[in-house]
């Protein structure tokens, strides 16, 4: 089976703007999570979803906000972008509730 | 809520040598206990986990992991470490009725000298 990829793998932006991340999870896998990876604040999670609903949430402003596609591919948007969002976005993908797996990450450079 | 500690920020093994990193847990019940590792520039891969059942755990290259549920621990072996361990290793509990939050240490950097 195919791992999880996430696309792009690096992203540039400037300050204000706004920027989406995608995920494509394992063949079957129905539940999708996103962490944010800063060599400050280590990995914190930002939310999972799981059959197209948002099953849980960490401790994020709203500007993150992210949503669920019918064939379980995911997608994160990050609003108003500040300089503290440069970040490694990891999302991670499993069948229910159980072993995740991880892509290779979104590189995000906030200017 | 739940907390993750890998007391250990940076450690220096030889070749050949043992490695033990440090991981300990806090949370009211037993939860679901991961290791991942991952090289820079890369996303994280599960080495073990532990939900349930034998204590002790294998994983993959080598590694293994004792869970102490009187110590709250669940600290990572390898017997005899290769120049490609050389990474940064992360314990994570999940608790089994939070879906798949999983709460990270602040990883441990591994160094392996020739």
């Amino acid at each position: 089976k195919a791992g999880v990829t996430q696309t792009p793998r690096y992203l540039i932006k400037t300050r204000g703007q706004q920027v989406t991340l995608s995920c494509s999870p394992i063949s079957g896998h129905r539940s999708v999570s996103w962490y944010q990876q800063t060599p400050g604040q280590g990995l914190q999670f930002l939310f999972e979803y799981f059959s197209e609903t948002q099953r849980n949430k960490g401790n994020f402003p709203g500007r993150f906000s992210g949503r669920q596609f019918s064939n379980s591919r995911s997608e994160m948007n990050v609003s108003t972008l500040e300089l503290g969002d440069s970040a490694l976005y990891l999302c991670a993908s499993s069948f229910t509730t159980d072993t995740q797996y991880f892509g290779p990450g979104t590189r995000l450079t906030v200017l | 809520a739940q907390s993750v500690t890998q007391p250990d920020i940076h450690i220096t093994v030889s070749e050949g040598a043992s490695l033990e990193l440090r991981c300990n847990y806090s949370y009211g019940a037993t939860p679901y206990l991961f290791w991942y590792v991952q090289s820079p520039g890369q996303g994280l891969q599960l080495l073990l986990k532990y939900f349930s059942g034998d204590t002790l755990v294998q994983g993959i290259k080598g590694f293994e992991a004792e869970f102490k549920r009187s110590q709250s621990s669940f600290n990572l072996r390898k017997p005899s470490v290769h120049w490609s361990d050389a990474a940064e290793y992360f314990c994570a509990v999940g608790p089994p009725a939070a879906g798949n939050k999983l709460t990270f240490g602040g990883g441990t950097r591994v160094l392996v000298k020739p």
